[in-house]
């Protein structure tokens, strides 16, 4: 079964430029989720869509951060200016979206992450 | 490559040496807790689950025991292995939702 990818692996721009990351879910998965993982940190959750609806963007900054899942399939995550404190792990993760027997975990994956610095 | 956890609590061993790593968890509700392990440069990897309706659960090599009095996690790794050289993360879901709520990560390394 092919994992969650993610792209690109790493990214450098300036403070104030844009960015986009884009991510493939594993086939099937109803729900998708990014996360941010700044250094020496636990992931942190920024959006979730169930299908191509937002379940939980709480903790997104939307005055400049911006996701869209369109068809339910793949998804991108923006940030748009960036700020210093943006440089961080961009990690997108799958999984069924409901428990199912003798499914463990929910089928949650993780994919390995986009590594943005922003100089 | 840059690691992740850099500045977290780290637990030495000898490989061959068993390992426990604890973690605290925040909401009494939750329902369903993950063990995960991240190596350099990857996304977090599932170890173990556990529901809140057990206190122990066995894979291989690995146990997560859970206290929910004192909402307390422990991984527990038998025979530790080198590869074993990660940074380990719990993670709790709060009833009802589906998403990973990460507590502080611990550094393990095992050495030969």
């Amino acid at each position: 079964e092919a994992g969650v990818a993610q792209s690109p692996r790493y990214k450098i721009i300036e403070k104030r430029q844009s960015v986009a990351f884009w991510c493939n879910p594993i086939s099937g998965h109803a729900t998708l989720y990014w996360y941010q993982q700044i250094l020496g940190q636990g992931p942190k959750l920024l959006i979730q869509f169930q299908n191509n609806g937002v379940v939980d963007d709480s903790q997104l900054p939307k005055d400049r951060f911006s996701a869209e899942r369109l068809k339910g399939v793949d998804s991108t995550l923006k940030i748009q200016p960036a700020k210093l404190e943006d440089s961080a792990v961009y990690l997108c993760a799958s999984s069924l979206g409901r428990m199912k027997g003798g499914v463990t975990n929910y089928g949650y994956t993780f994919g390995s992450g986009t590594r943005l610095t922003v100089v | 490559g840059e690691s992740v956890g850099l500045h977290l609590p780290t637990l030495s061993v000898q490989e061959g040496d068993n390992s426990i790593i604890n973690c605290a968890y925040s909401n009494s509700a939750s329902d369903y807790f993950i063990w995960y392990k991240q190596e350099s440069g990857k996304g977090p990897q599932f170890i173990i689950d556990i529901r809140s309706n057990m206190d122990k659960r066995q894979g291989q090599r690995v146990t997560v025991l859970l206290n929910k009095t004192v909402k307390h996690l422990s991984l527990q790794i038998a025979a530790t292995q080198p590869g074993d050289s990660a940074v380990y993360f719990c993670a709790e879901t709060p009833t009802g939702f589906q998403k990973l709520v990460f507590g502080t990560g611990t550094r393990l390394l095992v050495s030969p």
